[in-house]
């Protein structure tokens, strides 16, 4: 079966530090891959999605980015991070149609 | 774009029925939904397709209403359980999309 592991599951960072959170899954090839944001009490941003190595869609302009060094490793990163990068970061894949299936995610607060 | 969820919140008693509709203004392929517990990560519930069937899960079945781009998530008999955020995701019409589109979420409280 299929498993997707995410982490750290909370992270806490000052403003200006820089960011990696991580994602991979296990159980099937070749999936599409996602990081979405969702601010409290808010819904589901889409960040990035990836659909092979190396190939990575853009959704919002930020000072995010997306990485897929391997098949099932995703990578969000920044080098600097805002107070407004605070938020509840998800990672997702789907094989096929889109349905999508999501990691336990990370809760991130910038201080 | 993203869809419009309504109603934002709903507060039931267990065992009372709920509605949550989700609408798109774009001709829709497929709407998905998903339910988010406080602090987890949201889980899958079923998919409708563009010329498919109304779909169920346990007691929470579903319709999509493609002239309308409408669709509409029925709980019935609500259960503790079912407390949440619901989210609808919506798929365009090119079926080859490769996200989804989700609107800002019903949440449901099941009270006792």
């Amino acid at each position: 079966s299929q498993t997707i592991h995410q982490w750290p599951a909370t992270l806490v960072q000052p403003v200006g530090s820089p960011l990696s959170l991580e994602c991979t899954v296990e159980g099937t090839s070749n999936p599409n891959l996602y990081w979405y944001r969702q601010a409290a009490g808010r819904g589901l941003q889409l960040l990035f999605y990836s659909v092979g190595i190396g190939q990575i869609s853009s959704e919002v302009p930020q000072n995010l980015s997306a990485s897929r060094p391997q098949d099932r490793q995703f990578i969000l990163s920044s080098k600097k991070l805002l107070l407004s990068d605070s938020g509840f970061y998800l990672c997702a894949w789907s094989a096929g149609r889109v349905t999508l299936h999501f990691g336990n995610g990370t809760r991130l607060t910038v201080t | 774009q993203q869809p419009v969820q309504s109603p934002q919140a709903v507060i039931l008693r267990e065992g009372e029925d709920a509605v949550i509709n989700c609408s798109s203004s774009k001709a829709l392929y497929s709407v998905h939904w998903y339910r988010q517990k406080h602090g987890e990560a949201p889980v899958f519930l079923m998919i409708l397709l563009k010329g498919g069937e109304q779909m169920r899960h346990e007691k929470i079945s579903a319709s999509f209403n493609e002239k309308k781009q409408q669709s509409s998530l029925y709980l019935t008999a609500s259960q503790l359980s079912y407390s949440g955020t619901y989210f609808c995701g919506t798929e365009g019409m090119s079926g080859s999309a490769r996200q989804l589109t989700f609107g800002s979420g019903t949440q449901l409280t099941v009270l006792p």
